[in-house]
């Protein structure tokens, strides 16, 4: 079956330093898209960053990485120079071979100064 | 460009009342998704329509129903209400085809006493 899994459910971040927020999956299939969505106390769940199965190199928008390393099953997401606004649940999504997304528990990070 | 958006934003309802939560795609998406997300179960897929079918559904009872208009603005229904139906609801937008993207409105937030 497919799964995501987020192991860390909370973590705290010093401002301005960096932090790996992990991610590992559980799936058969050859083609598949991973997804880290940020969501704040708002409820909205925003869009961060994507990796594609097939994508040879890690995925990265802005302050954001993705660590892919398919053969361990990772997709950790790095946030560089953390910032106060980044404090927020986190979460890992793999778009399955029914293109539906399977959400990972979350992660909440705070940012303190 | 106009973000995925949902109405209502909050909504308060009794056991046994039906409810409809409405979903407008970003223009020119034709996938509209919906998901529940509760702080037990955590984020689970109910069901995507593409250009006014349902094509793809999660594992909810009957009572969750949706459908899809020809402008791709969707809804959802949930008939005879019961307490743990209390959640918020997502819904996310993406364009045909576009497997790296799903994007998200801002959510519904219900809750049934």
């Amino acid at each position: 079956a497919q799964k995501i899994t987020q192991t860390q459910p909370g973590m705290f971040v010093q401002e301005k330093e960096a932090v790996t927020l992990d991610c590992t999956y559980d799936t058969s299939d050859q083609s598949y898209g991973l997804f880290w969505y940020k969501q704040p106390s708002s409820g909205e769940m925003i869009f961060l960053i994507y990796q594609g199965s097939y994508d040879e190199q890690n995925a990265t928008e802005g302050r954001y990485s993705l660590n892919f390393q398919k053969a361990r099953k990772s997709a950790n997401l790095v946030i560089s120079a953390s910032q106060l606004g980044d404090s927020a649940m986190y979460f890992c999504a793999m778009r399955d071979n029914t293109d539906k997304l399977i959400f990972g528990t979350g992660t909440r990070l705070q940012v303190f100064p | 460009k106009a973000g995925v958006t949902q109405t209502p934003r909050y909504l308060i309802k009794t056991r046994g009342q039906q409810v409809t939560l409405s979903c407008s795609p970003i223009s020119g998406h034709r996938s509209v998704s919906w998901y529940q997300q509760t702080p037990g179960q955590g984020l689970q897929f109910l069901f995507e329509y593409f250009s006014e079918t349902q094509r793809n559904k999660g594992n909810f009872p009957g009572r969750f129903s949706g459908r899809q208009f020809s402008n791709s603005r969707s809804e959802m229904n949930v008939s005879t209400l019961e307490l743990g139906d209390s959640a918020l609801y997502l819904c996310a937008s993406s364009r045909a085809g576009a497997t790296n993207e799903q994007f998200f409105g801002p959510g519904t937030r219900l809750t049934v006493l």
